[in-house]
């Protein structure tokens, strides 16, 4: 039973680019919620999809977006990339009904320079 | 502001020994989860609480979820070098679908 799994695990970027990564849920899970979280720190909150729409959206700018596949995959896009979006951003998927309850990728960590 | 308080904010002890670690809040939860998570990985679910007074154990773990669901505690029994990383607590408030998450315990447990 496959996990969570997020591509790529690395990334640098240049201020003013634009990044998209990649996420596949738990098999049998439909709804993914994205997370930014810098070192030492909680996760925040960015949004979540279900039924390929996003049903709530955290305080972020409209710079950060998303999109969810017929097969439940997501992508987040993040436009005009300023260097405090450096950070460790995380998938997590869950089945709806117990979005509570949620499964963790391995996160992608973003440098911005 | 910090919908959910932990403390302590950095724990470092001998392998051995006992620990509490808290979660706070003046607000009630439908639920509460708690994650450990270690550098470069995601967070791993532990436990979820959902009555209040509510205690779970996983091994030498033990979770319990405050009476008035506001606050929980983990309590970690003779500590191992295992046991290190950062433990999250996040709850759920019902009425919508995102976590509220606290800032984390980072726990050192050392030989």
């Amino acid at each position: 039973d496959a996990g969570v799994t997020q591509s790529p695990t690395h990334l640098i970027k240049t201020r003013g680019q634009q990044v998209t990564l990649r996420c596949s849920p738990k098999s049998g899970h439909d709804t993914v919620s994205w997370y930014q979280q810098a070192l030492g720190q909680g996760p925040q909150f960015i949004f979540q999809y279900y039924e390929e729409e996003e049903r709530q959206r955290g305080n972020f700018p409209d710079r950060f977006s998303g999109h969810q596949f017929p097969n439940y995959s997501s992508e987040l896009n993040v436009n005009a990339l300023w260097l405090g979006d450096s950070a460790l951003y995380l998938c997590a998927s869950s089945l709806t009904g117990r979005s509570y309850e949620q499964y963790f990728g391995p996160g992608t960590r973003l440098t911005v320079t | 502001t910090q919908l959910l308080e932990q403390s302590p904010q950095f724990l470092s002890i001998q392998e051995g020994e006992n620990l509490t670690v808290y979660c706070n809040s003046s607000s009630v939860f439908s639920s509460l989860q708690w994650y450990r998570q270690e550098p470069g990985e995601g967070p791993v679910l532990l436990v979820t609480v959902v009555t209040g007074g509510e205690v779970k154990k996983l091994k030498r773990l033990t979770f319990q979820f405050g009476d008035a669901r506001k606050d929980s505690s983990l309590h970690i029994t003779a500590a191992q070098p295992g046991d290190t990383g950062l433990y999250l607590c996040a709850g759920d408030q019902g009425s919508n679908y995102q976590l509220i998450w606290g800032a984390g315990t980072k726990l050192i447990i050392k030989p």
